[in-house]
């Protein structure tokens, strides 16, 4: 069955470290990828995306992302993280075979240390 | 995103009420998407409309229903609300006919609490 999982369902990083957020998926196709963000009391908002092409996706923020076949994953990274960062990050699937599927992954809620 | 907005932004209700969430867009999108988000279920997909006459169901609709009134407007319906039909409920648009219709842009959400 199609399925994106996301392992990690809190993650804490002091400000200025790195951020890995993972995220895999199950399917036999490459699907169409993305990641969004949640703050606070608000909706989603478009981090970047994935449909072919060069593996390694710019987003804004400073927020990339690299899709790897091989492992079916679309790891989400930033170099150096704000305290602003914090939120929580959803991976989002489109599986277009078949029955359209748009499926969101549990999502990831990063803390920010000062 | 103001360009999709939702009311009302919270409500509470007792169960077996008729509830109406509204959901308007200025993008000019002709996809819709009805969302309820649930800790730590994230997103998952109540209905979509690829345009006015074309309603499909998602993962989750039994309990719901919608409408779609025009290309602006899509409507979700509880007819006999319940508590576990308590969540933050999200609407989405998607532009098919700019070749990015998988790029999805959210409304704020609307916070429903079934007593």
């Amino acid at each position: 069955a199609q399925s994106v999982t996301q392992p990690d369902i809190h993650i804490t990083v002091s400000e200025g470290a790195s951020l890995e957020l993972r995220c895999n998926y199950s399917y036999g196709a490459t699907p169409y990828l993305f990641w969004y963000v949640q703050s606070p009391g608000q909706g989603l908002q478009l981090l970047l995306k994935y449909f072919s092409g060069d593996t390694l996706v710019q987003g804004i923020k400073g927020f990339e992302a690299e899709f790897k076949r091989s492992q079916s994953s679309f790891n989400l990274r930033k170099p150096s993280v704000h305290w602003s960062d914090a939120a929580e990050y959803f991976c989002a699937v489109v599986f277009t075979s078949g029955t359209y599927k748009y499926i969101f992954g549990t999502g990831t809620r990063l803390k920010v240390l000062a | 995103d103001a360009d999709v907005t939702q009311t009302p932004r919270n409500r509470i209700t007792k169960t077996g009420k008729r509830i109406m969430l509204e959901c308007s867009q200025t993008k000019g999108h002709d996809r819709m998407y009805w969302y309820r988000q649930d800790p730590g279920l994230g997103l998952r997909l109540i209905y979509y409309s690829f345009d006015v006459k074309d309603i499909n169901k998602g993962e989750i609709s039994d309990g719901y229903s919608v409408s779609r009134q025009a290309q602006a407007k899509f409507s979700l319906s509880l007819e006999s609300a319940i508590p576990n039909q308590t969540a933050l409920y999200f609407c989405a648009t998607s532009d098919w006919t700019s070749g990015r219709s998988n790029e999805q842009f959210f409304g704020p959400g609307t916070r429903l609490t079934v007593l």
